[in-house]
């Protein structure tokens, strides 16, 4: 059981647009600690996709943004290509555990 | 361009410790904290702890009693070391620069535990 939910899967057409909810509580995205996101293909290690809930590094394409707000966070996916499908992870602090934490992941099948 | 790179034994007996190296190319280890990420087989991601340069230290408090992770400037690696494991503790082990939003990561190295 994650302190952070998230849905297990999502799935999506290409060109479609999807999105990932990563739910909290008042300890950790509640408390204005930052979400961030990460894409991790297949065999591979995760990737940073956002950060500081919203931002995106150089290099990740504006079809990846991210949201916050009260105790969840969101992952939105536009023009979903089927190089996409991956799993996806977000995470931020929490006070209580006083250490950082990851979602369960969502698996992302493009159609 | 800074890579990282996860070294160590990929099999550990039960109730042995496990120890893991981060080697940093590409840049400096100095003035960065530093973290270690594990995913068992099919699953998520868990945090373990991070180290800053200067030696401070924060652990997952489920696996504080256990973790000791520690720098080494002059080779420009930090270390994982895990006691007293179990077949619980079998995972790949990621190193990665920076605690959360993480921008570089290692490969990942698998470690099983069984005798």
């Amino acid at each position: 059981q994650s302190v952070l939910t998230q849905p297990p899967s999502v799935s999506g057409a290409p060109g479609q647009r999807v999105t990932i909810s990563c739910t909290g509580s008042s300890s950790n995205i509640g408390a204005a600690y930052d979400v961030h996101w990460y894409q991790q293909l297949p065999g591979t290690a995760p990737k940073l996709l956002i950060y500081g809930n919203s931002n995106r590094p150089s290099g990740v394409p504006d079809r990846f943004s991210g949201s916050k707000s009260g105790t969840s966070a969101s992952l939105a996916i536009t023009g979903l290509q089927a190089e996409d499908e991956a799993d996806y992870y977000c995470q931020s602090y929490d006070s209580s555990l006083s250490g950082w934490v990851f979602g369960g992941g969502t698996k992302l099948t493009v159609l | 361009q800074e890579q990282l790179q996860e070294s160590g034994p990929g099999l550990v007996k039960p109730s042995e410790t496990l120890s893991l190296t981060c080697t940093v190319s590409g840049g400096s280890i100095s003035g960065y904290y530093w973290s270690w990420i594990r995913q068992p087989p099919g699953k998520g991601l868990e945090w373990i702890g991070y180290i800053h340069y200067s030696g401070s230290t924060s652990y997952n408090p489920s696996l504080k009693s256990r973790v000791t992770i520690s720098v080494d400037m002059s080779k420009n690696q930090f270390s994982l070391k895990m006691s007293s494991v179990t077949a619980a503790d079998t995972a790949v082990y990621y190193c990665a620069r920076g605690v959360g939003s993480s921008s570089v990561w290692g490969q990942g190295t698998l470690v099983t535990v069984s005798s």
